[in-house]
């Protein structure tokens, strides 16, 4: 079945440290891959999507490519700042329906100043 | 724009008294609907999901229920709760056809004591 592994944490940097959080995934399909933030003591949020191979998503100075041959979806920025101390999820979705949603099991990051 | 709701946003509970969690989406129509929970250290957990009024089905057996009312209601109820019913509780909501991207409430945290 679908299933979505990634790295295990917790992750401490310094601020301005650069960040790869791995994210890998087995699918029957071709699924569509995501990074979900949840700040303390809130909800998720989607921070990006990639819907097909190669694709490059990105925001807020983070970026995850959709590598097919490598079946990863791997999160990455270049600098991070004491704000994006969160609990990062990787997701994917495969076959249409309600349920067919699957999430990793999240990566703490703390950035220090 | 659509927003989601859930209340209330925390909850201490003794063992064996009953549970109402309640969540409402506004600003679309006929949504997918979600009850996950998030359990200290772990992942997240899909406990409920609905496509439709009065339509639900129910991923994990446990001692929770869920019901929607209406098109836009979703509401997870116990009886009597467990201590190991503890944990972070989150409402999201899909376009159909998805789920797709998924859009979370602010979460409900409920200490069983």
């Amino acid at each position: 079945g679908d299933s979505v592994t990634q790295m295990e944490g917790p992750v401490t940097l310094s601020e301005e440290a650069f960040l790869t959080i791995n994210c890998t995934y087995t699918a029957t399909g071709y699924p569509s891959l995501f990074w979900y933030v949840q700040y303390p003591g809130e909800g998720l949020q989607l921070l990006l999507k990639a819907t097909k191979a190669d694709d490059k998503g990105s925001n807020k100075g983070f970026e995850a490519t959709y590598r097919k041959e490598t079946t990863s979806f791997h999160l990455e920025k270049g600098s991070v700042q004491v704000s994006d101390s969160a609990v990062y999820f990787c997701a994917l979705s495969d076959l249409p329906g309600a349920n067919n949603l699957f999430f990793g099991t999240g990566t703490r990051l703390t950035v220090i100043p | 724009s659509q927003t989601i709701h859930q209340w209330p946003a925390t909850l201490v509970q003794p063992v064996g008294s009953p549970l109402s969690l309640e969540c409402t989406v506004e600003g679309t129509s006929n949504p997918n609907l979600y009850w996950y929970r998030q359990a200290a250290g772990r992942g997240l957990q899909l406990l409920f999901y609905s496509v439709g009024i009065g339509q639900i089905s129910s991923e994990v057996p446990q001692n929770l229920s869920a019901s929607r009312p209406q098109d836009r209601q979703f509401i997870l109820s116990s009886k009597k709760l467990l201590l190991s019913d503890s944990g972070f509780y989150l409402c999201a909501w899909s376009l159909k056809g998805g789920p797709g991207e998924l859009f979370f409430g602010e979460g409900s945290r409920l200490t069983v004591l």
